[in-house]
């Protein structure tokens, strides 16, 4: 049962410190997402990736987020500093070429 | 672009009643509608999906429907177990988006015993 992994599941840091999430795509999936999920802003993209290629980032603040896939088996999603307000949950999801977007488990991240 | 609504935003009902959640979008070349089903602390399920060349798609407890001239679609949930509680997403994606989705606001979805 093919699934999209993400590390870490939990992450507290301080405010001004790096984070790094990490996410593998289903194999043989070409596009990748990335979300970030609070219960206020519900799901907003924040990055898209097509054959490793961003497409789309116009959701994620540039100057402190970024996002990358080195590779088709790993993406990454960089807060640098990250601030009290970045706390969320961010997901991952990969989709077969087509329609569907399958979501991984979400790295909880909290900002102190 | 695209924009979805989602209605409502909870919804309680009692074990063994049916639910209906309701979305409307606004592309009217959106042609792929899937569902997911967000458990607590954990991500996004897709649990069912439309295209625009079906109007209706069951599997077991739970159907959805999509009426393309009014621009909605909804999903059924019948004989509601305890473990339908969850938070429930429905989305809408265009053909020439890729894989990209627009999802709509959620609903909270409880199912009493």
């Amino acid at each position: 049962d093919a699934r999209v992994t993400q590390t870490p599941r939990h992450k507290v840091t301080e405010m001004g410190q790096e984070v790094t999430m990490r996410c593998q795509p289903i194999l043989g999936h070409n596009t990748v997402f990335w979300y970030r999920q609070t219960m206020m802003q519900g799901l907003e993209l924040l990055a898209y990736f097509r054959n490793r290629a961003p497409l789309d980032d116009s959701g994620m603040p540039k100057d402190r987020f970024s996002a990358e896939m080195p590779d088709a088996t790993l993406a990454t999603l960089k807060i640098q500093p990250s601030e009290p307000r970045d706390s969320a949950v961010y997901f991952c999801a990969s989709g077969p070429p087509g329609d569907t977007q399958y979501f991984g488990p979400g790295t909880r991240l909290t900002v102190l | 672009g695209e924009n979805v609504e989602q209605h409502p935003s909870t919804l309680s009902v009692q074990e063994g009643d049916s639910a209906v959640i309701k979305c409307t979008y606004s592309d009217s070349a959106s042609n792929y509608f899937p569902w997911y089903k967000q458990e607590l602390g954990k991500g996004p399920q897709l649990i069912i999906d439309i295209r625009s060349n079906v109007g209706e798609k069951k599997d077991q407890r739970i159907a959805v429907t999509l009426n393309k001239t009014a621009k909605h679609f909804s999903l059924h949930i019948t004989e509601t177990q305890p473990e339908d509680s969850a938070v429930y997403f429905c989305a809408a994606s265009e053909a020439n988006a890729g894989n990209m989705l627009t999802f709509g606001g959620g609903t909270r979805l409880m199912v009493k015993p």
